[in-house]
């Protein structure tokens, strides 16, 4: 059964610092690896998605990379700022079986960024 | 940009009754699915649902959900008969591909008194 987990459960940075947020995942046999942000009290909004082939993605400010064999992923934040504060998730999608795009999530790093 | 959106972002109801979730999916999404965010827990997956059938369902999703598209845009959640443990934040989500990128709704939180 495959099991996420994010280190660290919570950060705090000042404003202005580069950060790396870790997933970890025990299954290493997955189609994907997405990276969420939850917003309190709210819906999840994608980041980012590796496939499997590939090692890292980037978008603006976020590279997110993956090492499959070793069941590792880090989203990398660039130049914090306030409004990056949030809960980040990741989730993979399984392959193998009978999978039909069923994520399995971490429980989330709430990321705290101070002015 | 498209959004998948939900209905109401909030109910309340009375243990034992039945509860309708309602989501709209981005209109040329083919894949579904429905997950849950217990309160201070992980958000768990309850369904996938492709061609009008159900792909997967969790051990979560008993006898007591289903799952519909009744046209051509909604897709619902129903608890047939609420229980208290079934207070959650329940979030619809949509794809274009099975394994592509997941959007999800802002949520539904059903609280069960």
């Amino acid at each position: 059964k495959q099991e996420v987990t994010q280190i660290p459960a919570a950060l705090s940075v000042p404003e202005g610092e580069n950060l790396v947020l870790n997933c970890s995942f025990t299954d290493s046999a997955i189609y994907n690896l997405q990276w969420f942000r939850q917003d309190p009290g709210k819906g999840l909004t994608s980041l980012l998605l590796i496939q499997s082939s590939q090692r890292e993605q980037t978008s603006g400010r976020l590279n997110a990379s993956l090492d499959k064999s070793s069941g590792r992923s880090t989203l990398y934040i660039a130049a914090s700022q306030p409004g990056d504060s949030a809960t980040y998730l990741c989730a993979v999608d399984n392959a193998g079986g009978t999978s039909y795009g069923k994520l399995t999530f971490g429980q989330g790093t709430i990321l705290t960024v101070h002015p | 940009e498209p959004e998948v959106t939900q209905t109401p972002s909030h109910q309340v109801t009375q243990m034992g009754q039945e509860v309708i979730l309602r989501c709209v999916p981005i209109s040329n999404h083919l894949y579904f699915y429905w997950y849950r965010q217990i309160l201070g827990q992980k958000v768990e997956f309850l369904v996938s649902f492709y061609n009008n059938e159900i792909s997967e369902k969790s051990e979560i999703f008993d006898d007591q959900f289903s799952v519909e598209r009744p046209d051509g845009s909604n897709f619902t959640l129903k608890i047939r008969s609420t229980k208290l443990e079934d207070s959650a934040m329940y979030f619809c989500a949509s794809s274009v591909f099975i394994q592509s990128k997941q959007y999800f709704g802002p949520g539904t939180r059903l609280t069960v008194t």
